[in-house]
Protein backbone atom coordinates (compact mmCIF):
# COMPACT_ATOMS: atom_id res chain seq x y z
CA UNK A 1 0.00 0.00 0.00
CA UNK A 2 1.02 3.77 0.20
CA UNK A 3 2.29 4.19 -3.23
CA UNK A 4 3.11 7.24 -4.95
CA UNK A 5 3.33 7.78 -8.86
CA UNK A 6 5.37 10.70 -10.14
CA UNK A 7 5.25 11.24 -13.74
CA UNK A 8 7.37 11.78 -15.75
CA UNK A 9 10.60 9.96 -14.43
CA UNK A 10 13.17 11.84 -16.72
CA UNK A 11 12.44 15.28 -19.06
CA UNK A 12 15.25 16.42 -21.22
CA UNK A 13 13.91 20.31 -23.13
CA UNK A 14 15.02 23.26 -24.14
CA UNK A 15 15.69 26.69 -22.00
CA UNK A 16 12.13 28.52 -21.98
CA UNK A 17 10.04 25.62 -22.00
CA UNK A 18 7.44 25.00 -19.58
CA UNK A 19 7.25 21.43 -18.10
CA UNK A 20 4.48 19.62 -15.87
CA UNK A 21 4.83 17.42 -13.52
CA UNK A 22 2.36 14.95 -11.79
CA UNK A 23 2.02 13.11 -8.23
CA UNK A 24 -0.48 10.91 -7.98
CA UNK A 25 -1.33 8.92 -4.62
CA UNK A 26 -2.56 5.71 -6.15
CA UNK A 27 -4.04 4.15 -3.27
CA UNK A 28 -4.58 6.55 -0.10
CA UNK A 29 -6.35 9.59 -0.42
CA UNK A 30 -4.03 13.38 0.34
CA UNK A 31 -4.79 16.27 1.51
CA UNK A 32 -1.56 17.32 1.52
CA UNK A 33 1.51 16.43 -1.01
CA UNK A 34 4.96 18.25 -0.77
CA UNK A 35 7.35 19.13 -3.51
CA UNK A 36 11.10 18.84 -3.04
CA UNK A 37 14.08 19.49 -5.10
CA UNK A 38 17.40 17.49 -4.54
CA UNK A 39 20.88 18.18 -5.89
CA UNK A 40 23.39 15.65 -6.58
CA UNK A 41 24.67 14.09 -3.48
CA UNK A 42 22.46 16.99 -1.50
CA UNK A 43 19.03 16.78 1.06
CA UNK A 44 15.85 16.96 0.21
CA UNK A 45 14.92 20.72 0.23
CA UNK A 46 11.23 21.29 0.65
CA UNK A 47 10.08 23.41 -2.17
CA UNK A 48 6.53 23.74 -1.20
CA UNK A 49 3.44 22.17 0.61
CA UNK A 50 0.27 21.34 -1.75
CA UNK A 51 -2.97 21.25 0.11
CA UNK A 52 -6.12 19.97 -1.83
CA UNK A 53 -8.66 22.76 -2.95
CA UNK A 54 -6.49 25.89 -2.00
CA UNK A 55 -3.11 27.54 -2.51
CA UNK A 56 0.37 26.17 -2.12
CA UNK A 57 2.91 27.42 1.22
CA UNK A 58 5.77 28.15 -0.62
CA UNK A 59 9.29 27.75 1.43
CA UNK A 60 11.50 31.15 1.58
CA UNK A 61 13.34 31.79 -1.38
CA UNK A 62 11.25 29.60 -3.95
CA UNK A 63 9.88 31.81 -6.59
CA UNK A 64 5.68 31.33 -7.22
CA UNK A 65 5.47 32.42 -10.00
CA UNK A 66 8.11 30.01 -11.71
CA UNK A 67 6.99 26.98 -9.69
CA UNK A 68 3.19 26.35 -10.19
CA UNK A 69 1.66 23.89 -8.43
CA UNK A 70 -1.68 22.60 -7.99
CA UNK A 71 -3.92 20.61 -6.16
CA UNK A 72 -7.06 20.00 -8.10
CA UNK A 73 -8.11 16.66 -5.99
CA UNK A 74 -7.15 14.22 -3.19
CA UNK A 75 -5.05 12.27 -5.46
CA UNK A 76 -3.65 14.86 -7.78
CA UNK A 77 -0.91 17.60 -7.48
CA UNK A 78 0.77 19.12 -10.48
CA UNK A 79 4.61 21.10 -10.32
CA UNK A 80 4.68 23.18 -13.37
CA UNK A 81 8.24 24.47 -14.36
CA UNK A 82 7.56 27.65 -16.49
CA UNK A 83 9.93 29.18 -19.09
CA UNK A 84 12.42 27.04 -17.65
CA UNK A 85 16.14 27.47 -17.87
CA UNK A 86 19.43 25.28 -17.38
CA UNK A 87 19.64 26.29 -13.31
CA UNK A 88 16.29 24.57 -13.13
CA UNK A 89 17.56 21.46 -13.89
CA UNK A 90 17.59 18.59 -11.10
CA UNK A 91 15.67 16.27 -9.54
CA UNK A 92 12.22 16.52 -8.00
CA UNK A 93 10.65 14.78 -6.10
CA UNK A 94 6.71 15.02 -4.85
CA UNK A 95 5.60 13.10 -1.69
CA UNK A 96 2.27 12.81 -0.37
CA UNK A 97 0.86 11.54 3.28
CA UNK A 98 -2.95 10.76 4.11
CA UNK A 99 -2.56 12.66 6.88
CA UNK A 100 -2.81 11.58 10.47
CA UNK A 101 0.18 12.01 13.80
CA UNK A 102 1.65 8.41 12.54
CA UNK A 103 1.68 8.89 8.90
CA UNK A 104 5.15 8.88 7.09
CA UNK A 105 5.29 10.61 4.02
CA UNK A 106 5.01 8.45 0.93
CA UNK A 107 7.37 9.41 -2.12
CA UNK A 108 7.41 9.71 -5.81
CA UNK A 109 9.67 8.09 -8.24
CA UNK A 110 11.79 11.22 -9.00
CA UNK A 111 11.79 13.47 -11.99
CA UNK A 112 15.08 14.24 -13.29
CA UNK A 113 14.57 17.62 -15.63
CA UNK A 114 17.79 18.59 -17.72
CA UNK A 115 16.89 21.85 -19.56
CA UNK A 116 19.39 22.54 -22.44
CA UNK B 1 16.44 24.84 11.64
CA UNK B 2 18.09 21.40 9.04
CA UNK B 3 18.97 18.57 11.71
CA UNK B 4 22.93 17.18 11.84
CA UNK B 5 23.55 13.91 11.05
CA UNK B 6 26.54 11.94 11.99
CA UNK B 7 28.91 10.26 10.76
CA UNK B 8 28.68 11.94 7.03
CA UNK B 9 29.73 8.20 5.49
CA UNK B 10 30.29 4.97 6.35
CA UNK B 11 31.78 2.03 4.49
CA UNK B 12 31.29 -1.55 6.46
CA UNK B 13 32.35 -5.08 6.02
CA UNK B 14 28.80 -7.40 5.50
CA UNK B 15 27.65 -8.61 8.86
CA UNK B 16 29.12 -5.52 10.76
CA UNK B 17 26.54 -2.97 13.01
CA UNK B 18 26.46 0.70 12.69
CA UNK B 19 24.66 3.79 14.23
CA UNK B 20 23.85 6.87 12.71
CA UNK B 21 22.57 10.28 14.65
CA UNK B 22 20.32 12.57 14.03
CA UNK B 23 20.37 16.09 16.65
CA UNK B 24 18.55 19.07 16.31
CA UNK B 25 18.38 22.09 17.94
CA UNK B 26 14.75 22.50 18.25
CA UNK B 27 12.25 20.82 20.37
CA UNK B 28 11.21 17.87 18.33
CA UNK B 29 7.66 16.36 17.78
CA UNK B 30 8.84 13.04 15.64
CA UNK B 31 11.84 12.10 13.55
CA UNK B 32 11.19 10.31 10.64
CA UNK B 33 13.81 8.35 8.96
CA UNK B 34 14.41 7.09 4.90
CA UNK B 35 16.87 5.66 2.94
CA UNK B 36 17.61 6.47 -0.51
CA UNK B 37 19.17 4.37 -3.34
CA UNK B 38 21.14 6.43 -6.09
CA UNK B 39 18.93 8.03 -8.86
CA UNK B 40 16.04 6.50 -6.59
CA UNK B 41 13.36 8.07 -4.23
CA UNK B 42 13.65 8.08 -0.69
CA UNK B 43 11.63 4.81 0.88
CA UNK B 44 10.39 5.12 4.66
CA UNK B 45 12.10 3.08 7.15
CA UNK B 46 10.21 4.02 10.33
CA UNK B 47 8.78 7.21 12.50
CA UNK B 48 9.17 8.23 16.27
CA UNK B 49 6.81 9.88 18.03
CA UNK B 50 7.61 12.45 21.37
CA UNK B 51 8.13 9.26 24.02
CA UNK B 52 11.19 8.90 24.02
CA UNK B 53 10.46 5.07 22.40
CA UNK B 54 12.50 3.11 20.55
CA UNK B 55 10.94 0.75 17.17
CA UNK B 56 12.18 -1.19 14.91
CA UNK B 57 12.56 -4.65 13.16
CA UNK B 58 14.68 -7.26 13.24
CA UNK B 59 17.69 -5.75 11.95
CA UNK B 60 17.22 -2.17 11.53
CA UNK B 61 15.80 -0.33 14.70
CA UNK B 62 15.67 3.41 16.01
CA UNK B 63 15.72 5.99 19.36
CA UNK B 64 14.69 9.17 20.05
CA UNK B 65 15.17 11.26 22.91
CA UNK B 66 12.73 13.70 23.04
CA UNK B 67 14.80 15.58 26.11
CA UNK B 68 18.48 15.81 23.92
CA UNK B 69 16.27 16.38 20.75
CA UNK B 70 18.46 13.19 19.08
CA UNK B 71 17.66 9.92 17.38
CA UNK B 72 19.85 7.46 16.31
CA UNK B 73 19.17 4.77 13.83
CA UNK B 74 20.72 1.06 14.29
CA UNK B 75 21.99 -1.33 11.11
CA UNK B 76 22.73 -4.51 12.65
CA UNK B 77 24.28 -7.18 11.00
CA UNK B 78 24.57 -5.26 7.81
CA UNK B 79 23.35 -6.48 4.29
CA UNK B 80 24.61 -5.26 0.90
CA UNK B 81 21.21 -3.90 0.49
CA UNK B 82 21.42 -1.60 3.09
CA UNK B 83 23.63 0.53 1.33
CA UNK B 84 22.71 3.88 0.11
CA UNK B 85 22.09 7.32 1.86
CA UNK B 86 20.29 7.73 5.07
CA UNK B 87 17.70 10.65 6.14
CA UNK B 88 16.48 11.46 9.41
CA UNK B 89 13.56 14.16 8.54
CA UNK B 90 12.31 16.41 11.84
CA UNK B 91 9.17 17.74 12.22
CA UNK B 92 8.16 19.85 15.33
CA UNK B 93 4.53 19.71 14.86
CA UNK B 94 2.24 17.23 16.46
CA UNK B 95 0.11 18.50 13.16
CA UNK B 96 -0.53 15.19 11.09
CA UNK B 97 0.46 16.81 7.81
CA UNK B 98 3.42 19.38 9.46
CA UNK B 99 6.45 19.84 7.13
CA UNK B 100 9.48 17.64 7.42
CA UNK B 101 13.23 19.09 7.39
CA UNK B 102 15.62 16.70 6.40
CA UNK B 103 19.47 16.19 7.40
CA UNK B 104 22.31 16.44 4.73
CA UNK B 105 22.02 12.54 4.84
CA UNK B 106 24.76 9.88 5.90
CA UNK B 107 26.23 7.66 3.09
CA UNK B 108 26.30 4.61 3.99
CA UNK B 109 28.55 1.29 2.30
CA UNK B 110 28.08 -2.12 3.05
CA UNK B 111 30.94 -4.13 0.98
CA UNK B 112 31.25 -7.96 0.32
Amino acid sequence: GAVVSQHPSWVICKSGTSVKIECRSLDFQATTMFWYRQFPKQSLMLMATSNEGSKATYEQGVEKDKFLINHASLTLSTLTVTSAHPEDSSFYICSATPGGRNQPQHFGDGTRLSIL
Amino acid sequence: QQPVQSPQAVILREGEDAVINCSSSKALYSVHWYRQKHGEAPVFLMILLKGGEQKGHEKISASFNEKKQQSSLYLTASQLSYSGTYFCGTAQSDSGYSTLTFGKGTMLLVSP
